[in-house]
């Protein structure tokens, strides 16, 4: 148990749909992080928010949406995706200072149909 | 920019048998280093980490790293591999204090064949 969930772990979705992935932590941790992991490419970061602020934007194309309410919760909003945006989207989350470890979670499977 | 590439990108063994999964670096600075591992339908787990001090960093199930600054290498290595550690091991490095940048390298599928 790591700490931090993912729902869903598994979506289907159509390129004109929106849908949402929701990560909660519960390690009292202040930031937190979505990655992208698609097959043969390296894990990319997407986004990073410390402290409920959205520090990195890393080029990520506007069709994806996050949103961090609170330090528990990252959300990361879909609509009119493509293709291409099928992979493993993982969610982590950290301590500003300490050990810098960044816990993960397991992960929501998206294809886009 | 920082980057890490991971030389190999399977590596079968032998149970029983040694293994070292290779992990170079660039970076204009001082960095971190870390070695996770993802399982089967998981998230990423942290092996260990290097922040600072000794160069040879002990983690868990029973994998070991040694930092070569000279060489910009981290290493992870275990004498003894075992079918369980048959997963995908990914290497990276932040520069970056407070919220952490991880820069991953493309990742290196162990095998442990009986």
């Amino acid at each position: 148990e790591t700490g931090v969930t993912q729902t869903p772990r598994h979506l289907v979705m159509g390129m004109t749909n929106k849908k949402s992935l929701k990560c909660e932590q519960h390690l009292g941790h202040n930031a937190m992080y979505w990655y992208k992991q698609s097959a043969k490419k390296p894990l990319e970061l997407m986004f990073v928010y410390s402290l409920e602020e959205r520090v990195e934007n890393n080029s990520v194309p506007s069709r994806f949406s996050p949103e961090c309410p609170n330090s528990s919760h990252l959300f990361l909003h879909l609509h009119t995706l493509q293709p291409e945006d099928s992979a493993l989207y993982l969610c982590a989350s950290s301590q500003e200072t300490g050990d810098y470890e960044q816990y993960f979670g397991p992960g929501t499977r998206l294809t886009v149909t | 920019a920082q980057s890490v590439t991971q030389l190999d990108s399977q590596v079968p063994v032998f149970e029983e048998a040694p293994v070292e999964l290779r992990c170079n670096y660039s970076s204009s600075v001082s960095v971190y280093l870390f070695w996770y591992v993802q399982y089967p339908n998981q998230g990423l787990q942290l092996l260990l980490k290097y922040l600072s001090g000794s160069t040879l960093v002990k983690g868990i199930n029973g994998f070991e790293a040694e930092f070569n600054k000279s060489q910009t290498s981290f290493h992870l290595r275990k004498p003894s591999v075992h079918i369980s550690d048959t997963a995908e091991y990914f290497c990276a490095v932040s520069e970056y204090q407070g919220a952490q940048k991880l820069v991953f390298g493309q990742g290196t599928r162990l095998t442990i064949n009986p």
